[in-house]
């Protein structure tokens, strides 16, 4: 099946730093990209949809200019989270779609853990 | 998206089926029944989608109801590795409204 890789897989950053995270479809092209997020013993929950060549539709309560999202071609795309705080300690985790996705499923990349100190 | 109700844990014992119910009462008439599940500190893995249609794969078989307000998924040899949260989510089919929205799940665990 289609694979979808995150990198890095876990970082540790301390308060105030920006981390960028990668997500990347390795046999396929990804028109279309999402990025979710995950606290401890919660479901996931969608942060952005990232268009290639357009800017990203974030969700309702979550700060643009806090997670960057960049999708500048059909198989990166990357979330930075800017001056990071522990409270943004989570696990992210993006999903893409192909450009004729024929079945229907998102494929997920494997995550990544940011810890915050 | 349509909600779903799915039960919050269930036991299952290895070698056997295991069955794992959801509700989708206000299902639309263009969303489909997605199943994924999520073993610890790992991405979602999809399972089996469908329509109107009970299907099978190689994973699992879903089993939708003639008025389409349930699901059930069924594992039909459970093992150790297939202990994990399964989530069951209706959404439309592709496009950038194709997102998948997640509810809470089933923690499914696998007893030897």
């Amino acid at each position: 099946g289609a694979v979808v890789s995150q990198h890095p897989s876990w970082v540790i950053c301390k308060s105030g730093t920006s981390v960028k995270i990668e997500c990347r479809s390795l046999d396929f092209q990804a028109t279309t990209m999402f990025w979710y997020r995950q606290f401890p013993k919660q479901s996931l929950m969608l942060m952005a949809t990232s268009n290639e060549g357009s800017k990203a539709t974030y969700e309702q309560g979550v700060e643009k200019d806090k997670f960057l999202i960049n999708h500048a071609s059909l198989t990166l795309s990357t979330l930075t989270v800017t001056s990071a705080h522990p409270e943004d300690s989570s696990f992210y985790i993006c999903s893409a779609r192909g450009a004729s996705s024929g079945s229907g499923e998102l494929f997920f990349g494997e995550g990544s853990r940011l810890t915050v100190l | 998206d349509a909600k779903t109700t799915q039960p919050t844990s269930m036991d299952c014992a290895e070698g056997r089926a295991a069955n794992l119910p959801c509700n989708h009462s206000t299902i639309s008439g263009n969303e489909y029944v997605y199943w994924y599940r999520q073993i610890h500190s790992q991405g979602p893995q999809y399972i089996i989608h469908g329509l109107k249609n009970n299907e099978t794969n190689e994973m699992a078989s879903l089993i939708i109801t003639e008025d389409r307000k349930s699901s059930t998924l069924i594992l039909p040899h459970a093992t150790l590795r297939d202990t994990a949260v399964y989530y069951c989510i209706v959404s439309t089919y592709g496009g950038s409204q194709g997102n998948l929205i997640f509810g809470k799940g089933t923690k499914l665990s696998v007893k030897p």
